[in-house]
């Protein structure tokens, strides 16, 4: 158990729709990281946040969002949703904002039907 | 040059065989070299890391060998075993970016 808590495990919804991926961050991790994880395909980093503000951004789409709040859990914002976001989402925390280990969640499954 | 470029994509080794995964990157500011290891169904969880001023990093049955000049970096796990089959992704640290592998799907043969 890497201590990072990931809502809900798994979503199925329909194209157009908007969901909501929650992240629970290991105690004192002040650093949430969203990846998306596509069949057989690797991490492509997403977004990531630090004590609240927003650190680095990859290759997100307009139509996704996230945000940090003040008890540093995450929320990742995924609207308009088409069958190609259909993924495993994944939240990782670290303690500081530079290398080090990330702790990664268990991850959620969305299905876009 | 934020590329981490990781081979092969599959390996299929003998139990008992020694399994080699490659990376190479192009930026010379990564300076924190991870290897995360991930079974099905289950997120990453970090297995061994190195940084740039060593050559050789050895914990158990598995090891980093780091090219510095080349910039390349590779894993070894020694006396593989079916256990260890799983998806494992190399990945480098640049200030507050980490850059992943693409992958390599490693199964182990009984």
């Amino acid at each position: 158990d890497s201590g990072v808590t990931q809502t809900p495990k798994h979503l199925i919804t329909a194209t157009g729709q908007r969901v909501t991926l929650r992240c629970s961050p290991r105690s004192g991790d002040l650093s949430v990281y969203w990846y998306q994880q596509s069949l057989d395909q690797g991490l492509q980093f997403l977004i990531q946040y630090y004590n609240g503000e927003e650190r680095a951004k990859g290759n997100i789409l307009e139509r996704f969002s996230a945000q940090q709040f003040p008890d540093l859990h995450s929320e990742l914002n995924l609207s308009s949703l088409e069958l190609g976001d259909s993924a495993l989402y994944f939240c990782a925390s670290s303690v500081v904002a530079t290398d080090g280990e990330l702790f990664f969640g268990e991850g959620s499954r969305l299905t876009v039907l | 040059q934020q590329q981490v470029k990781q081979s092969p994509q599959s390996l299929i080794v003998q139990k008992g065989g020694i399994s080699i995964i490659n990376c190479a990157y192009e930026n010379t500011a990564f300076d924190y070299f991870p290897w995360y290891q991930q079974f099905p169904g289950k997120g990453p969880a970090l297995l061994i890391a190195i940084r740039p001023d060593v050559s050789e990093k050895k914990e158990g049955r598995f090891t980093i060998s780091f090219n510095k000049s080349a910039k390349q970096f590779s894993l070894h796990i020694m006396d593989s075993q079916p256990g260890d089959s799983a998806t494992y992704f190399c990945a480098a640290w640049s200030a507050s970016k980490i850059i992943f592998g693409s992958g390599t799907r490693l199964s182990i043969r009984p």
